[in-house]
């Protein structure tokens, strides 16, 4: 496809479980971020890839989450032993551009519930 | 403090008003500035991006103080399909790094 692409859509995961969520970016993107969108809020800046390189993480919010992009395209964001709180929408964003400027375009998003 | 401020409204306006919204931003640094706008279950989308010296595109025009570290997003002759959330986004990378921050978001309801 043409866009970005994210799975699975939806996902539950019992509290305690691990999960792996997908992100196809548009081909040749170079740059590819993941957000965290709570309910009514915007999206909360987690990590950022130029090309394979995690050039950003400081907004994982603790070291159960992880982010990799291994050939510098499809990413994976993996959470350990979710809890509650990890309930939300992931997104994924790639752009063509370097640096300080350029479009984001986003994923879809997957939707997280942890009961 | 946030690093990117927005009133979340909802601002409620009749079809042909004209709204404004406004953001500021903490880091002073900071040298690439966004309007993102987000349907309800959707994806943000990029609405457009703020030049220092302002720009408009259509009834939206954007702007940017930098003294006061402020931004603002104004709709004219607001149509139904405007309503949405609309994003501040702030670049706050540093070098050749991208890190866009997002702001909460201001809902704006149009009705007929």
């Amino acid at each position: 496809g043409a866009g970005v692409s994210q799975s699975p859509r939806y996902k539950v995961a019992k509290r305690g479980q691990d999960v792996a969520l997908r992100c196809d970016p548009i081909s040749g993107h170079v740059s590819l971020f993941w957000y965290q969108q709570a309910l009514g809020q915007g999206p909360e800046f987690l990590t950022y890839f130029q090309n394979e390189a995690q050039l950003d993480k400081s907004g994982l919010p603790s070291d159960r989450f992880f982010a990799e992009r291994p050939e510098g395209s499809v990413s994976t964001l993996k959470i350990q032993r979710t809890q509650q709180e990890d309930s939300a929408v992931y997104l994924c964003a790639s752009s063509p551009m370097l640096g300080r400027s350029g479009e984001a375009f986003f994923g879809q998003g997957t939707r997280l519930t942890v009961v | 403090r946030k690093e990117v401020e927005q009133d979340p409204g909802p601002f409620n306006v009749p079809e042909g008003a004209t709204v404004a919204f406004n953001c500021t931003y903490s880091n002073s640094a900071s040298q690439s500035f966004f309007w993102y706008r987000q349907d309800c279950r959707k994806e943000p989308k990029l609405l457009m991006s703020v030049y220092s010296s302002g720009n408009e595109d259509g009834r939206f025009t954007a702007q940017l103080n930098r003294a006061s570290q402020y931004i603002s997003l104004l709709i004219r002759d607001s149509k139904l399909s405007d309503s949405a959330t609309y994003l501040c986004v702030v670049n706050m990378g540093m070098d050749s790094s991208y890190k866009l921050i997002f702001g909460s978001g201001t809902r704006l309801l149009v009705r007929p």
